[in-house]
């Protein structure tokens, strides 16, 4: 079985400041890591993703996030806030046998003038 | 290349009624997969389906039901509506995993239209 905790279901920062969503998961086989991003009314879209290889994924707008699987985290980092950035981030796992994604809760990401 | 397209965008059903929704995977994808979204219980996985076959289902019960057809497209039905139906329904589209695809080729990743938002009074 899989499952994805993420800590803390929203995040506020300054425009300008760094983000950081936090994301641990649990796999009882070598994970497939994904963070997806939802805009107000619409599906999810891919951010960045890792399957193997180098552990630093960068992904798009400037996010990029670390596989670390000593500590089972996937953290999303991004060096500075942009107001567009506003959005809910979804972390999700899924095992290298098929496609089912199991998710986390969710972080809403709010981004202050 | 056109993304997944799903229909309708929204709908509005009673108790009791029935609802079909429908995905259009992107051209040469030919798994689709099904999830329920609520502020509940969050992104829920429903169901897979692969050459018109589900490969993989999730903890709903039997009212939920889908289907693919020969040309990738997918339904996925439910009947008797309830209350707790209410919910965006999220489709997506990938390339299957099989032996012959090599590991990090990226063959897990999902893509997602933009949903059908049901709701039910």
């Amino acid at each position: 079985a899989q499952s994805v905790t993420q800590l803390g279901s929203h995040v506020s920062v300054s425009e300008g400041a760094l983000v950081l969503l936090r994301c641990n998961y649990s796999s009882s086989v070598p994970p497939y890591l994904f963070w997806y991003v939802q805009y107000p009314n619409q599906g999810l879209q891919l951010l960045l993703k890792y399957t193997t290889g180098a552990t630093l994924v960068k992904g798009i707008n400037g996010f990029e996030a670390e596989f670390k699987k000593s500590e089972t985290s996937f953290h999303l980092t991004k060096p500075s806030a942009h107001m567009s950035d506003a959005a809910e981030y979804f972390c999700a796992v899924s095992s290298a046998l098929g496609s089912r994604l199991t998710f986390g809760e969710g972080t809403q990401l709010t981004v202050n003038p | 290349k056109a993304g997944v397209t799903q229909t309708p965008r929204y709908l509005i059903k009673t108790r009791g009624q029935q609802v079909t929704l429908s995905c259009s995977p992107i051209s040469g994808h030919r798994s689709v997969s099904w999830y329920q979204q609520t502020p509940g219980q969050g992104l829920q996985f429903l169901f897979e389906y692969f050459s018109e076959t589900q490969r993989n289902k999730g903890n709903f019960p039997g009212r939920f039901s889908g289907r693919q057809f020969s040309n990738s497209r997918s339904e996925m039905n439910v009947s008797t509506l309830e209350l707790g139906d209410s919910a965006l329904y999220l489709c997506a589209s990938s390339l299957p995993n099989t032996k012959d695809r090599p590991q990090g080729s990226g063959a897990n990743v999902l893509t997602f239209g933009a949903g059908s938002r049901l709701t039910v009074l």
